[in-house]
């Protein structure tokens, strides 16, 4: 069974740092990984998607690298903003069900002017 | 304007009086999907559909029922709604190959 995890649980930053968000599932049989974004009483807005056959995507100041073979993805945010601030979710699509996505609980940012 | 929308947005209900959470796409998306979001759970699908007529179970379908008969709607039902239904819903859709899935706003439900 896939399992998503997402460290740090919550980040806290100034405004202007660098940062990166991980992202770890179990089951490296996955068709696509796609980064989401949660504002408070608001949905899921959609980052990036990467298909399993490709290492990164990238869009404006995002970029999501995914490493199959570990397990891993990453999304790095240059020079964060505050408006920046939400959670950040990951989630993974399976061969086996492509049409579902296991999601991991979340990196709630905070950045700070 | 795509989107995918939601009604109600907040509901609050006493056990076992039936409800009906709707959901509708305007981009003709053939996969449609009704997920869960509780605290330290994530999100969890509950029931999907590739096409109109064609539904099938997720992860957490026990107390709900959907329906696809047309392409655009994916109604979530809860006949006998318990206080374990608490939680945040979200539909989405998606299409093609890539199956990148667009999100409504949430319905947060609350039973009593």
């Amino acid at each position: 069974k896939q399992e998503v995890t997402q460290i740090p649980a919550a980040l806290s930053v100034p405004e202007g740092e660098n940062l990166v968000l991980n992202c770890s599932f179990t089951d490296s049989a996955i068709y696509n990984l796609q980064w989401f974004r949660q504002d408070p009483g608001k949905g899921l807005t959609s980052l990036l998607l990467i298909q399993s056959s490709q290492r990164e995507q990238t869009s404006g100041r995002l970029n999501a690298s995914l490493d199959k073979s570990s397990g891993r993805s990453t999304l790095y945010i240059a020079a964060s903003q505050p408006g920046d601030s939400a959670t950040y979710l990951c989630a993974v699509g399976g061969y086996s069900g492509f049409q579902k996505l296991v999601f991991g609980t979340g990196t709630r940012l905070l950045v700070s002017p | 304007e795509a989107q995918v929308t939601q009604n109600p947005r907040y509901l609050i209900t006493v056990t076992g009086k039936k409800l009906t959470v709707t959901c509708s796409q305007n981009m003709n998306h053939e996969y449609m999907s009704w997920y869960r979001q509780d605290p330290g759970l994530g999100l969890r699908q509950i029931y999907y559909s590739m096409n109109v007529e064609v539904t099938d179970k997720g992860d957490v379908p026990e107390g709900y029922k959907v329906s696809r008969k047309e392409k655009r709607n994916f109604p979530l039902i809860l006949e006998s709604p318990s206080p374990n239904q608490t939680s945040l819903y979200f539909c989405a859709s998606g299409w093609g190959s890539d199956y990148e899935q667009y999100f409504g706003p949430g319905t947060r439900l609350t039973v009593t």
